[in-house]
């Protein structure tokens, strides 16, 4: 059974920074992209950034809105996906999932999902 | 970046309706559309992907249709459990995008 297990999340202030955890079992890890998807109280999802696999030498994408401050990594020995997060603002405040990228009839799409973790930017 | 529309932003519907929610994208996206279905405090869940594929164990009063800009999602016979918020997506170019989302309710 695919799992994805989030964790890291809490209370920061304006300025700090947080990294979050998201523990994949049952599946072979190292064969996927993956991804990290934020909602903020009571709004819609927003796509945070991608990594992509080994095969595609583990590149990255990002929203315009954390590029420079996040940083998506991955371990492939421990089955874990990161979001470093850095010089945090209310703005970042949501749920962090992360979520699983298959490929299929030509596009990619997120199969899988954890159950989020919330991270609260106040002062 | 691509924006994704949706119409309608809600929609009231009742027990055996059939509904049509609609996604538009600000360019041409191919077929690289999925939509999502979430409920309230859980993830969401893929429901369609590439415009009309449906996702493993979803149920078939669930499709998907469209292309280039325009894309549909219905739901041909609306069960208790569908009363949700759902979402499309574009996978065609980053940033990846999500439409504003449509809440269905009774």
């Amino acid at each position: 059974e695919v799992q994805l297990v989030e964790s890291g999340g809490g209370l920061v202030q304006p300025g700090g920074s947080l990294r979050l955890s998201c523990a994949a079992s049952g599946f072979t890890f190292s064969d996927y992209y993956m991804d990290w998807v934020r909602q903020a109280p009571g709004k819609g999802l927003e796509w945070v950034g991608r990594t992509r696999n080994k095969a595609n030498s583990y590149t990255t994408e990002y929203a315009a809105s954390v590029k420079g401050r996040f940083t998506i990594s991955r371990d492939d020995s421990k089955n874990s996906l990161y979001l470093q997060m850095n010089s945090l603002n209310t703005d970042d405040t949501a749920v962090y999932y992360c979520a699983r990228s298959k490929f299929g009839s030509g596009t990619y799409y997120f199969d899988y999902w954890g159950q989020g973790t919330l991270v609260t930017v106040s002062s | 970046a691509i924006q994704m529309t949706q119409s309608p932003s809600s929609l009231s519907a009742s027990v055996g309706d059939r509904v049509t929610i609609t996604c538009r994208a600000s360019q041409g996206i191919g077929n690289d559309l999925g939509w999502y279905q979430q409920k309230p405090g859980k993830a969401p869940k893929v429901l369609i992907y590439a415009t009309s594929n449906l996702q493993s164990g979803v149920p078939s009063r669930f499709s998907g249709s469209g292309s280039d800009t325009d894309f549909t999602l219905t739901i041909s016979s609306l069960q208790p459990e569908d009363f949700a918020t759902y979402y499309c997506l574009q996978d065609l170019s980053y940033p990846i995008t999500f439409g504003p989302g449509t809440r269905l309710e009774i």
